[in-house]
């Protein structure tokens, strides 16, 4: 079975700061992996994704994530931080020929001013 | 339509009561999926549809939940016999289905309060 671990589920980082969230998986075969973004009474919106290729994969806003295959992680970084960053951050896996996407717990991101 | 529309956007409902939640997903999407998420927690899966056919359905947490897609766009989830438990926000999204990246596009959500 897929799994998704997300270490801390709140952070605070100040304005112009780096962002890291964290993102571990676990799955049988290798995976496609998401991260998504939610806004307050919104929806989920994508952020990123990894499907095959380039390890490194850029996504909007400014937000880019890297497959490590032997760390089994995905995590999610900014250089540098705005205030319309804050937001609930979710990492997802997904095993090909299963169409479900698995949820982490969710990060909670804070920017300081 | 332009994306995934949920109704109604707030349910409040008193225990005992039954709910249907609506989702129109993206016109063309053949897959439709419903999930569940608790107060700070993740969206966790309830069931997927793919057109008409509700392939995978191991996530409803009771059998007062139903789920249903007669025409293969519009879906309704259905909960009988409402629970304090059953207060969530009920997300609906859809993609492209078998064979695409996977990658599932979401409604705003309905949320679901029972006193």
């Amino acid at each position: 079975a897929q799994s998704v671990t997300q270490l801390g589920s709140h952070v605070s980082v100040s304005e112009g700061a780096l962002v890291l969230l964290r993102c571990n998986y676990s799955s049988s075969v290798p995976p496609y992996l998401f991260w998504y973004v939610q806004y307050p009474n919104q929806g989920l919106q994508l952020l990123l994704k990894y499907t095959t290729g380039a390890t490194l994969v850029k996504g909007i806003n400014g937000f880019e994530a890297e497959f490590k295959k032997s760390e089994t992680s995905f995590h999610l970084t900014k250089p540098s931080a705005h205030m319309s960053d804050a937001a609930e951050y979710f990492c997802a896996v997904k095993n090909f020929g299963n169409e479900k996407l698995t949820f982490g717990t969710g990060t909670r991101l804070t920017i300081i001013p | 339509g332009a994306g995934v529309s949920q109704s109604p956007r707030y349910k409040v409902a008193k225990r005992g009561q039954d709910v249907a939640l609506r989702c129109d997903p993206i016109s063309g999407h053949v897959s439709l999926f419903w999930y569940q998420q608790a107060l700070g927690q993740g969206p966790e899966f309830l069931t997927y549809f793919q057109n008409e056919a509700q392939l995978d359905k191991s996530g409803l947490p009771s059998d007062r939940f139903f789920a249903e897609r007669p025409e293969g766009s519009v879906s309704t989830l259905k909960i009988q016999r409402t629970q304090q438990e059953d207060s969530a926000v009920y997300l609906c999204a859809s993609s492209k289905g078998q064979g695409s990246t996977g990658e599932l596009f979401f409604g705003e959500g309905s949320r679901l309060t029972v006193l």
